[in-house]
């Protein structure tokens, strides 16, 4: 069966703290992703990782940056957390087969910054 | 990718079957029709997807006309915990982080004891 988890459903932080969000799948997938999903704006790409240290900036990289030192586990990482950063933030995998690239989602982190 | 139409929102009978249609008038030949519903505050999860032909797996069955410009997602037996948002999107998948999903507004699903 597919599984991604992420390290925290919630998660309450302060404004200026450096914040982890983890992210680890157990299929062997080479593609990860990170999405913020905010009310109005749909999913949003921050970052995406194709193979081990191998990363692109998606539409929102800004005040992000990520890690990817192994294959099943990619981190997002808030260098210092502000109020705009208060998301639901979701992480995929996926692999691909012939013509397509089929994401699974983790259940998501909701992050509150206060 | 595509524009999708869907309708905001529907109601179905516990038990009843549930269809869900698409509108994607503009979709091209490479793209691919696929499902996504998304249960309140949980992530989105990976329904089915489809080229041209129908396809069906244990949660849904999908069903593309011949044109394929419109599709119809079909839960068999729908029960409460079938309540969600359903999203429709046709891509392309180019690789990289040009594949990033884009959901539209979806379609809420409510199912009614």
């Amino acid at each position: 069966d597919v599984k991604v988890t992420q390290s925290s459903r919630y998660l309450v932080k302060r404004t200026g703290e450096k914040v982890f969000l983890e992210c680890v799948q157990d299929m062997d997938h080479e593609n990860m992703f990170w999405y913020r999903q905010d009310p109005g704006l749909g999913l949003r790409l921050i970052y995406f990782s194709y193979d081990v240290k191998m990363k692109e900036k998606g539409d929102i990289p800004e005040g992000y940056s990520v890690s990817r030192e192994k294959k099943e586990r990619f981190s997002l990482i808030l260098e210092s957390a502000s109020t705009n950063q208060t998301s639901m933030y979701l992480c995929a995998s996926s692999f691909r087969t012939g013509q397509t690239d089929t994401q699974y989602f983790g259940p998501g982190t909701r992050l509150t910054v206060l | 990718d595509a524009k999708t139409t869907q309708p905001p929102s529907m109601d179905c009978a516990e038990g009843r079957a549930a269809n869900l249609p698409c509108n994607h008038s503009t979709i091209s030949g490479n793209e691919y029709v696929y499902w996504y519903r998304q249960i309140h505050s949980q992530g989105p999860q990976y329904i089915i997807h489809g080229l041209k032909n129908n396809e069906t797996n244990e949660m849904a069955s999908l069903i593309i006309t011949e044109d394929r410009k419109s599709s119809t997602l079909i839960l068999p037996h729908a029960t409460l915990r079938d309540t969600a948002v359903y999203y429709c999107i046709v891509r392309e998948d180019y690789g990289g982080a040009t594949n990033k999903l884009i959901f539209g507004t979806g379609t809420l699903l409510a199912v009614q004891p």
